[in-house]
């Protein structure tokens, strides 16, 4: 089983800032089969980034992600109020599709 | 517009059994794969299990924490995928979600289901 590891746990940060969060993997990822989900409460996951590195359909381009191996990045260029929220990776090339801990965006 | 709509979530004792539908919509059913995530109180996203397409021999894959307990199951006629839960414990409270997989991600979600256990 992968393990993913997430980190921060949490960032605190303003409207307008940029931020990059980072997804470590225990075992090399299989091609490139890593996804980032944005979840609000009360609401589904939201699918960002499949792939690594390719933005689901109608993402904004402030988002974008990079990465191979065990190591991911999901960046966000400039943080709108929308975008406070908690982020997700999900390795799911191999069974169990595991996810990360997840990475909690707040408002300063 | 693809739509996965939920049902049949609820309070049970532990030890019970509960069926979840997930009803699709919006795009031709029987081209992908269904996974079930679900979220427990306080928690993060766990990945439940998945079922493939016919193309792909219906397969199954499940969680360690599930497998032998919970069955994925769908019916391509309905466009409709189903979880059927059982020998439920505690941990297993959650907010269960299905999701449409395309190249593997979910793509689409469910707008989830509750699933209590308790007694």
């Amino acid at each position: 089983e992968i393990v993913l590891t997430q980190s921060p746990g949490t960032l605190s940060l303003s409207p307008g800032e940029g931020v990059t969060l980072s997804c470590r993997a225990s075992q090399t990822v299989s091609g490139t089969s890593l996804a980032w989900f944005q979840h609000k409460p009360g609401q589904a996951p939201r699918l960002l980034i499949h792939g690594a590195s390719k933005r689901a359909t109608g993402i904004p381009g402030r988002f974008s992600a990079s990465g191979s191996g065990t190591e991911f990045t999901l960046t966000i260029s400039r943080l709108e109020p929308e975008d406070f929220a908690v982020y997700y990776c999900q390795e799911y090339g191999t069974s169990p599709k595991t996810f990360g801990g997840g990475t909690k965006v707040e408002i300063k | 517009e693809v739509q996965l709509v939920q049902s049949g979530g609820g309070l049970v004792r532990p030890g019970g059994s509960l069926r979840l539908s997930c009803v699709a919509s919006g795009y031709t059913f029987g081209d992908n794969f269904i996974d079930w995530i679900r979220q427990a109180p306080g928690k993060g996203l766990e990945w439940v299990g998945r079922i493939k397409n016919k193309a792909n021999s219906f397969i199954t894959e499940y969680a360690a924490s599930v497998r032998g307990r919970f069955t994925i199951s769908r019916d391509d006629a309905r466009n409709s995928a189903y979880l059927q839960v059982s020998s439920l414990k505690t941990d297993d409270t959650a907010v269960y979600y299905c999701a449409r997989t395309f190249l593997g991600a979910a793509d689409y979600w469910g707008q989830g289901a509750l699933v209590a256990v308790s007694s």
